[in-house]
Parts: C-alpha cells; sequence; structure tokens
C-alpha cells in the first residue's frame, strides 16, 4: 500500500554541521507534507510544512525540499545543535489524517 | 490551559481490563485527534472529533476502542479487554480550525503510555 517512509533510522553528527533528513512517499494525491520533531516522552511538535505546489520552504534554521518527481522529501537543519537530538518525523495529509513516516533519529555530538 | 493534557501519563494494565485515557484540549480548540504510537513507529491515526462529532474513526484498530467528546472539550479514548498488542503511546492532538482536515499545526500532547501485561 502507499505509505511514507525514511531511508536512514539514525543520523548521527557533530555540533555545527548541516544535518539533512531525507523522506521517501508513494502518493501522489497528498497536498501538505510536514516534518515533526519528537523528543523523548514528548508529543510530535510541528516544525515546518509546505503544500504540494512548492518545491522549498524555509524557516529558522530549517529548510524543507520537496522533489514531487521522485516523490521525496528533505529536512535541513543548519547549525545542529545538540538540542536538535530527536526523532524527526515526515508526514503526509490526505483528507482528515496524516500519515507518519517510522522517523530518523537524530544524535548530536558536542 | 497552555497546552494538550493526557491523562494518566502511565497506565500499566493486566489483559482483559478495561482502560480510559483522558484528553483535555487546548481552550478552545475545535478539533481533535488521536493516534497510537508504537515503539519505535510514527504515530499512527484513530480519530478524529470537530466539536463534539466524531466524524472520522476509520483508525481505530477493532470494536473495543470506543472515543467520545461529549461536551466538545475533553475526551475520552477507552480500550475494552485490553490485549498486549494495544500497548503503545497514545498521543492526543488539538487544533484551532474548523476545517475537516487536520491542521497541520495540531498540537500535540505528551501521551499516555499504556502497557498491557
Amino acid at each position: 500500500g502507499e505509505n511514507v517512509g525514511l531511508h536512514l533510522p539514525t543520523l548521527s553528527v557533530q555540533e555545527g554541521d548541516n544535518s539533512i533528513i531525507n523522506c521517501a512517499y508513494s502518493n501522489s494525491a497528498s497536498d501538505y507534507f510536514i516534518w515533526y520533531k519528537q523528543e523523548s516522552g514528548k508529543g510530535p511538535q510541528f516544525i515546518i510544512d509546505i503544500r504540494s505546489n512548492m518545491d522549498k520552504r524555509q524557516g529558522q534554521r530549517v529548510t524543507v525540499l520537496l522533489n514531487k518527481t521522485v516523490k521525496h522529501l528533505s529536512l535541513q537543519i543548519a547549525a545542529t545543535q545538540p538540542g536538535d537530538s530527536a526523532v524527526y518525523f515526515c508526514a503526509e495529509r490526505r483528507y482528515s489524517t496524516l500519515t507518519f513516516g517510522k522517523g530518523t533519529m537524530l544524535l548530536v555530538s558536542p | 490551559g497552555a497546552g494538550v493534557s493526557q491523562s494518566p501519563r502511565y497506565k500499566v494494565a493486566k489483559r482483559g481490563q478495561d482502560v480510559a485515557l483522558r484528553c483535555d484540549p487546548i481552550s478552545g480548540h475545535v478539533s481533535l485527534f488521536w493516534y497510537q504510537q508504537a515503539l519505535g513507529q510514527g504515530p499512527e491515526f484513530l480519530t478524529y472529533f470537530q466539536n463534539e462529532a466524531q466524524l472520522d474513526k476509520s483508525g481505530l484498530p477493532s470494536d473495543r476502542f470506543f472515543a467520545e467528546r461529549p461536551e466538545g472539550s475533553v475526551s475520552t479514548l477507552k480500550i475494552q479487554r485490553t490485549q498486549q498488542e494495544d500497548s503503545a503511546v497514545y498521543l492526543c492532538a488539538s487544533s484551532p480550525n474548523r476545517t475537516i482536515k487536520l491542521n497541520t499545526e495540531a498540537f500535540f500532547g505528551q501521551g499516555t503510555r499504556l502497557t498491557v501485561v
């Protein structure tokens, strides 16, 4: 069936590096893609979203890129900090639900 | 309140026991969602309310799962005759929007971790 998935389950980086977390999706009907950050013991926290009619959106230290040709979504975090350590989920919105991928754990070493 | 509040934070239930999980959404938020998150997995949609109306319950895994929001604010997720596969974190989210579509800035609670033994 159609789903959202992630290529890398764990990403380890050094503080100050740029991080890139990738996500593949298969449902071309999705109109919104969202990145969430989830710290241990907490609920998912919205980071940034992008509409399907866009290919790039920037926030504070984060950039989301959408490539509809290959159905690929990525989250770029600039100057990664230890506080960025968490599990990151991409999600696609269809109708009244969000479908989440399995997540990538980002580990930032000081 | 300041955020979405869920209680209890942790619940251990014996197999076959009924449980009730509570969600207090952000005051005034129209939309409320329940998600189930298994260990190491992303959250999976269970059900959606707009005010007191349950508009989508397609994600409820069985008829042992029941959710309500009688006054359009607090919601309760009830699981009857719990089984080990019900062990997961149950997340609640609320959104101020009235749209039938999930607002992408839905605010999540910390979740209730249910362990069925």
